[in-house]
């Protein structure tokens, strides 16, 4: 079974200031990460995926995350955020190979990214 | 308009009262979810449908009943409704198919707020 730890539940940081969101992730076999916004009230969007490739993925909004298969880590960065990133973010993760009916994600359970002026 | 829908978006009722919450897709996606999301658990999988008449439990089913007679849709009932299961809920759906090809990637919905008094 795959499983997902964000290990932040909150994150404050300034405006224009560079931010990280670390995911780090348990499988014994190939994954497929993801990283979702939530904005208040809203529903999840897609900002970036890892299926495979280059380890470095760019994602919406200025957003990147590199994959780490040694250290099993898939961790979020901008280099500078503005206010309206104000937001939850959610790392997921989902075996690449499926079998069955196995297609769904497995959530972590979410960092809270709050922007101040 | 193309997308994901769900309805009710807010809805309150009563311990023991059955609630159905509606999910619509427009994209002929063969897999659908429900994720009920909870301040400290981010989001869990209640139930997932592979195709139309396929369904399976996710992580937290108990309380809960699906069905999927029509592809475009995956309704969540409630049979007797509990305080614990106040909730937002939130359903989505991918373009995988049960052979594993595509990118896993979840489309949602904009989420049902449930509270049960």
């Amino acid at each position: 079974a795959q499983s997902v730890t964000q290990l932040d539940s909150q994150v404050p940081v300034f405006e224009e200031a560079p931010v990280e969101l670390r995911c780090n992730y348990s499988s014994s076999v190939s994954v497929y990460l993801f990283w979702y916004v939530q904005y208040p009230n809203q529903g999840l969007q897609l900002l970036l995926k890892y299926l495979s490739g280059s380890t470095l993925v760019k994602g919406i909004n200025g957003f990147e995350a590199e994959f780490n298969k040694s250290q099993t880590s898939f961790h979020l960065r901008k280099p500078s955020v503005h206010i309206s990133d104000t937001a939850e973010y959610f790392c997921a993760v989902r075996r690449a190979v499926l079998g069955g009916s196995q297609g769904n994600l497995i959530f972590g359970k979410g960092t809270k990214l709050s922007v101040k002026p | 308009d193309a997308g994901i829908t769900q309805s009710p978006r807010y809805k309150i009722t009563e311990t023991g009262r059955q609630v159905t919450l509606m999910c619509h897709q427009t994209w002929s996606h063969s897999y659908m979810f429900w994720y009920r999301q909870d301040l400290g658990h981010g989001l869990r999988l209640i139930y997932y449908s592979a195709a139309a008449d396929i369904t399976d439990k996710g992580e937290v089913p108990d309380g809960y009943v699906v069905s999927r007679s029509k592809t475009e849709n995956f309704p969540l009932t409630l049979e007797s409704a509990t305080r614990s299961q106040t909730s937002v809920y939130f359903c989505a759906s991918s373009a995988e198919t049960s052979g594993g090809a595509g990118t896993g990637e979840l489309f949602f919905g904009e989420g049902s707020r449930l509270t049960v008094l």
